[in-house]
């Protein structure tokens, strides 16, 4: 099974771009199988699905954050990385990567990273 | 924006039975997608621990099951041990035109 690791700064300032890479490991980003996945988790609340990548590029995003959200893969780095514009403080959240099966019929998310938290403020 | 609806707390002494139920509705659930339950011990990030409703990826312990009935699902952890404290999360597909990866409010499970 694949490895993630997310990584990135740690802070951001209000109205910035977030920016957050997720290094793949023990597998390769190309291996077809994978929708590669942002999730994240606000301080003290549930789970929300940010949107995911297939190695070819095409994306799929969380209509309410679509606006602002930008995820890429570069396949020679084995990476995929987010970026999420106009922060406020809601967007202060643990940042998770994972995997999710490129199979329209399974749609659960395993392996995850072990999650980066990211704090927007002045 | 949590659509499917967990209790926030269950508790039980080691040895006991407890469940925790996932209510969705009928552009989830009750549209027949399966259902998916991750453990989140404290500090940690999630980590599946039932797929398609009633599956366990190997290394589960067979202590822990799921079930489905129509709008709504329920995980079971029989003979519940100290280890087990954590938060568990459902999550499912929902086919509306809203997110379509959808998340339970997550339950905090406590051995007494």
């Amino acid at each position: 099974q694949v490895q993630l690791q997310e990584s990135g700064p740690g802070l951001v300032k209000p109205s910035q771009t977030l920016s957050l890479t997720c290094i793949v490991s023990g597998g390769s980003i190309s291996r077809g199988g994978d929708y590669w996945s942002w999730i994240r988790q606000q301080p003290g609340k549930g789970l929300e699905w940010i949107g995911y990548i297939y190695y070819t590029g095409s994306t799929y995003y969380n209509p309410s954050l679509k606006s602002r959200v930008t995820i890429s893969v570069d396949t020679s780095k084995n990476q995929f990385s987010l970026r999420l514009s106009s922060v406020t403080a809601a967007d202060t959240a643990v940042y998770y990567c994972a995997s999710k099966p490129f199979n329209n019929h399974r749609h659960w998310f395993d392996p995850w990273g072990q999650g980066a938290l990211v704090t927007v403020s002045s | 924006q949590s659509v499917l609806t967990q209790p926030p707390s269950v508790s039980g002494a080691p040895g006991q039975r407890v469940t925790i139920s996932c209510t969705g509705g009928a552009s989830n659930i009750g549209a027949g997608f399966e259902v998916h339950w991750y453990q989140q011990l404290p500090g940690t990030s999630p980590k599946l621990l039932i797929y398609d409703s009633s599956n366990r990826p190997s290394g589960v312990p067979d202590r822990f099951s799921g079930s489905k009935s129509g709008t709504s699902a329920s995980l079971a952890i029989i003979g519940l041990q100290a280890e087990d404290e954590a938060d568990y999360y459902c999550q499912s597909y929902d086919n509306s035109l809203s997110v379509q990866y959808v998340f339970g409010t997550g339950t905090k499970v406590t051995v007494l």
